[in-house]
């Protein structure tokens, strides 16, 4: 069966340190793979999109990559800060069409 | 740019009205729209894909009867809950892909969220 899955628990971190979230697929062949950032009570703010033909996307303290061998997408947030608590999702475009199917969402949590 | 507006942000009624959530892309057309929902500590379930002009396409398992979508012009998207109940109690969010290049990211407005009594 497809599957996106993202680690369930939250991630706990002190500030100033490296967040890395994972998002893993089954069954998926992706032409790219998006992150979100919602926070409680709001709609998702897009973050970063990676392409099947790229492996690495930055933006400011974000890092995204993509292996699609390992069918794998790790999510980097480095010098963190409080400010970046909330939960992150990643979504996939399954097919040709423009819907995005999402996985469960990480937590994360920066403590000062 | 690329701002998605909702409304209502909540809405609260009673069992067996129908509700109807707008969802507008501001600054941009969208000929395609998405309404999905979501349950507390969940994820967002893709509930169906709104057509400009064209009928809504349907996730497998949403009631196409209960859940009515209109998408009117390249900017707005309704989505009526009709009979409402209590287990349609939710937080419903859209979202509206810019009209042109495949492969941009959905832009999302700031969900509805609807309690049945």
């Amino acid at each position: 069966s497809q599957k996106i899955e993202q680690n369930s628990e939250a991630l706990n971190i002190q500030e100033g340190k490296t967040a890395t979230l994972t998002c893993n697929y089954t069954n998926y062949s992706p032409a790219y793979l998006q992150w979100y950032r919602q926070d409680p009570g709001r709609g998702p703010v897009f973050l970063l999109l990676i392409r099947e033909n790229e492996k690495e996307k930055r933006k400011e303290r974000l890092k995204v990559t993509f292996d699609t061998t390992l069918k794998q997408s790790l999510f980097h947030i480095t010098a963190s800060q409080p400010a970046d608590s909330a939960t992150y999702l990643c979504a996939l475009t399954p097919d040709s069409s423009y819907k995005l199917i999402f996985g469960s969402g990480t937590r994360l949590l920066v403590r000062p | 740019g690329a701002v998605v507006s909702q409304h209502p942000s909540r809405v609260i009624c009673k069992s067996g009205t129908s509700v109807k959530i707008e969802c507008r892309s501001l600054d941009f057309q969208a000929t395609t729209m998405f309404w999905y929902r979501q349950f507390p500590k969940k994820s967002l379930m893709l509930m169906a894909t709104s057509n400009e002009g064209s009928k809504a396409t349907y996730e497998q398992g949403v009631e196409k009867d209960k859940f009515l979508i209109n998408h009117a012009s390249l900017t707005l998207s309704t989505l009526t809950v009709t009979s409402a109940h209590p287990e349609d109690s939710s937080f419903y969010i859209c979202s509206a892909q810019p009209r042109g290049v495949f492969g941009q990211p959905q832009h999302f407005g700031d969900g509805t969220r609807l309690s049945i009594l």
